[in-house]
């Protein structure tokens, strides 16, 4: 079992739809969690944290389910420039053993 | 401030050749790490460096080494190239303290192939 599932989707949405991605860890002494965004062909870069109290950046949402051991994105009202792939992480020890998710596609259509 | 940059952007190798990959920050960062990302899995990582003058191996160190320059460059060697390591790699940096902070910071990546 991989140590952070995600479904790779992709996930084919409109213009102003609301979408949701989970993410499944295995490790239950997980510290830290985040969501990263990877351009086609480009570097990921740190989308949010995410909190056991939830927290929210504008349209995008996350919760983390420490007893499920899942973590969720949601974004609302989807814009054309949120077509990515989204990745979950997961982190053990506070900065070195840190495990990516393989990523969830989204394309967002006009 | 450029973040991380790294070199060479392509690289094509046959097997058996060498090369070593550079990687560079201005943040003030003390850990600095190599990954390598293949279609359909997730970054694993290589090689990591938890401050200046210390390395470790990550999940696939096998058929590379490292070296920490110093505070600001962290740099990954291929002594042998093999078609199994081509990828994408991306070096990364993380925490102005003294311990590792898990928000990473991505270099633009180095595209190899070995043929």
């Amino acid at each position: 079992r991989k140590e952070v599932e995600q479904d790779p989707g992709p996930f084919n949405v409109p213009e102003g739809a609301t979408v949701a991605f989970n993410c499944t860890y295995s490790n239950s002494a997980s510290q830290s969690f985040f969501w990263y965004r990877q351009d086609c062909r480009k570097e990921p870069k740190l989308l949010m944290s995410v909190y056991s109290s939830g927290n929210e950046d504008g349209r995008f949402t996350a919760q983390l389910n420490r007893a499920s051991q899942y973590i969720s994105l949601l974004i609302r009202d989807s814009k054309l420039s949120d077509s990515a792939t989204y990745l979950c992480v997961v982190n053990m020890d506070g900065g070195f053993k840190t495990i990516f998710g393989a990523g969830t596609r989204l394309f967002v259509k006009a | 401030n450029a973040g991380v940059t790294q070199t060479p952007k392509f690289q094509v190798l046959k097997t058996g050749q060498s090369m070593t990959l550079q990687c560079a920050q201005d943040m003030n960062h003390n850990s600095m790490y190599w990954y390598r990302q293949d279609p359909g899995m997730g970054l694993r990582l290589i090689y990591y460096s938890a401050s200046e003058g210390t390395t470790d191996k990550g999940e696939v160190p096998n058929g590379y080494n490292v070296s920490r320059l110093n505070k600001r460059e962290f740099s990954l060697r291929l002594e042998s190239a093999a078609p199994s390591q081509t990828s994408v790699y991306f070096c990364a940096s993380s925490g102005s303290s003294g311990l590792g902070s898990p928000e990473q910071y991505f270099g633009p990546g180095t595209r190899l192939t070995v043929t």
